[in-house]
């Protein structure tokens, strides 16, 4: 079966606390994108990869950091430097980049205390 | 000003009924543009996109882009009460760089 995976679900750190959230897809897209949605707002873009080996920040990339060192894997690392990090983190993939269609992981529920 | 807005809602229609759902777009570069689905408390899951002005069809699904007035809308026809989610609406900005700009949602309850 093709398609973006996620892990783990749920997710709880302490404050402080680094921790790398795993994206994984087997469709063959060039384009990988993480975003994060909070209670009652849309989808804001942490850090997109159109190839291997290059990332650029989105408009949330303080405290965030990312790695695309092969075409199947983006994980996001998020930091102690991250001020609000308790979100839904979503990672997406597109065929490449330029107006194709995003598909979506199920996402990772993050909570840190 | 926000790339792409959306009604809030929430928008609330009656089993069968036609639920009508508009979005707006600030970048006249912008190219192409997509609805999506989601569930309390599930990712997005992609139901329609749209590149050329006028109307696309998919069974219940219309999705309707005016670039002149810039907007993009969603129809859902004889709509279920399993069609209850916040339909998110995104678009490019007709740059090479691909990445979407998201609505905050609009909240749809088909109620039986």
């Amino acid at each position: 079966d093709g398609g973006i995976t996620q892990s783990p679900k749920y997710l709880f750190r302490k404050e402080g606390q680094n921790v790398t959230l795993s994206c994984e897809q087997n469709l063959n897209h060039d384009a990988m994108y993480w975003y994060r949605q909070d209670p009652g707002q849309g989808l804001r873009l942490i850090y997109y990869s159109q190839i291997v080996n290059d990332f650029q920040k989105g408009d949330i990339a303080e405290g965030y950091s990312v790695s695309r060192e092969k075409k199947e894997s983006f994980p996001l690392t998020v930091t102690s430097a991250q001020k609000n990090p308790t979100a839904f983190y979503l990672c997406a993939s597109s065929i490449r980049t330029g107006g194709s269609e995003q598909y979506f992981g199920p996402g990772t529920r993050l909570t840190v205390t | 000003q926000k790339e792409v807005e959306q009604n809030s809602g929430p928008l609330s229609v009656p089993e069968g009924a036609i639920a009508s759902l508009n979005c707006t777009y600030s970048d006249r570069g912008s190219q192409s543009f997509f609805w999506y689905r989601q569930y309390s408390g599930k990712s997005p899951e992609l139901i329609m996109f749209i590149y050329s002005n006028g109307d696309k069809e998919d069974g219940r699904f219309t999705a309707q882009l005016n670039k002149a007035s810039q907007y993009v809308s969603l129809l859902i026809r004889d709509s279920q009460p399993s069609d209850s989610a916040t339909y998110l609406c995104a678009g490019d900005r007709g740059s090479t760089l691909g990445r979407l700009y998201f609505g905050r949602g609009t909240q749809l309850t088909v109620w039986p």
